[in-house]
């Protein structure tokens, strides 16, 4: 099934500078991969997502590339703030045997310094 | 509030008992996702349900079981607890599944259960 590695585990950035973590995934089927936020005691919540037939998509400071052929995709988060620091999460979605569910990578602890 | 309910958000129990957790999805999606989350670690997958059928098994252990209702609500039953199976549990739900589902799953809150 879908492997999905997650790079670095722990990110630690000064306010303003840019962040970027980076995922590589095994399966060449895999056709959507979103990115989650968790902040402490919550549930993940989807912050952007990718669909296969796209190579970039951008939200305000944050943004994700996919590279099908090298299978690996990446979030960038510029102008980070305080309220960055989180654990994210990024996932791809499992084609084949056609359930859709996600593989999460092992997550990034952001931490953003005043 | 994501939508998807879960009860109860804190569970203490003691060795060799059995829990119930539940999770209401959000209006309309028929897709039920269960994941463990222990301490450092990632998000697990351990069961998939779609219309009240199990769609996909991830690392389960046979002590756990889950099911979905009629009314698409779905319960993830542990028995026999060992101190291993702290964690925080979430539920996720979708509308659809399989190759047609290009959207992020909506994460409950979890349960985090506490064995003693």
């Amino acid at each position: 099934g879908e492997n999905v590695e997650q790079h670095p585990s722990t990110l630690s950035v000064q306010e303003g500078d840019s962040a970027v973590i980076k995922c590589t995934y095994s399966d060449s089927a895999s056709n959507y991969f979103p990115w989650y936020k968790q902040e402490l005691g919550k549930g993940p919540q989807l912050i952007i997502d990718i669909r296969s037939n796209v190579g970039e998509k951008k939200d305000q400071r944050i943004a994700v590339t996919l590279n099908k052929t090298a299978k690996h995709f990446s979030l960038h988060i510029t102008e980070t703030q305080p309220e960055d620091s989180a654990v994210y999460f990024c996932a791809a979605s499992e084609v084949r045997g056609n359930t859709g569910k996600l593989i999460f990578g092992q997550g990034t602890t952001l931490q953003v310094k005043p | 509030d994501s939508g998807v309910t879960q009860t109860p958000k804190h569970l203490i129990t003691a060795t060799g008992q059995r829990v119930t957790l539940r999770c209401s999805p959000r209006s309309g999606d028929l897709s039920v996702y269960w994941y463990q989350q222990s301490l450092d670690q990632g998000l697990q997958f351990l069961i998939q349900y779609y219309n009240g059928e199990e769609r996909a098994k991830g690392n389960i252990l046979e002590r756990f079981s889950a099911q979905q209702f009629p009314d698409l609500h779905s319960e993830l039953n542990l028995s026999s607890l060992e101190l291993g199976d702290s964690a925080l549990y979430f539920c996720a739900s979708s509308e659809k599944t399989g190759r047609l589902r290009l959207d992020g799953y909506t994460f409950g809150s979890g349960t985090r259960l506490t064995v003693v």
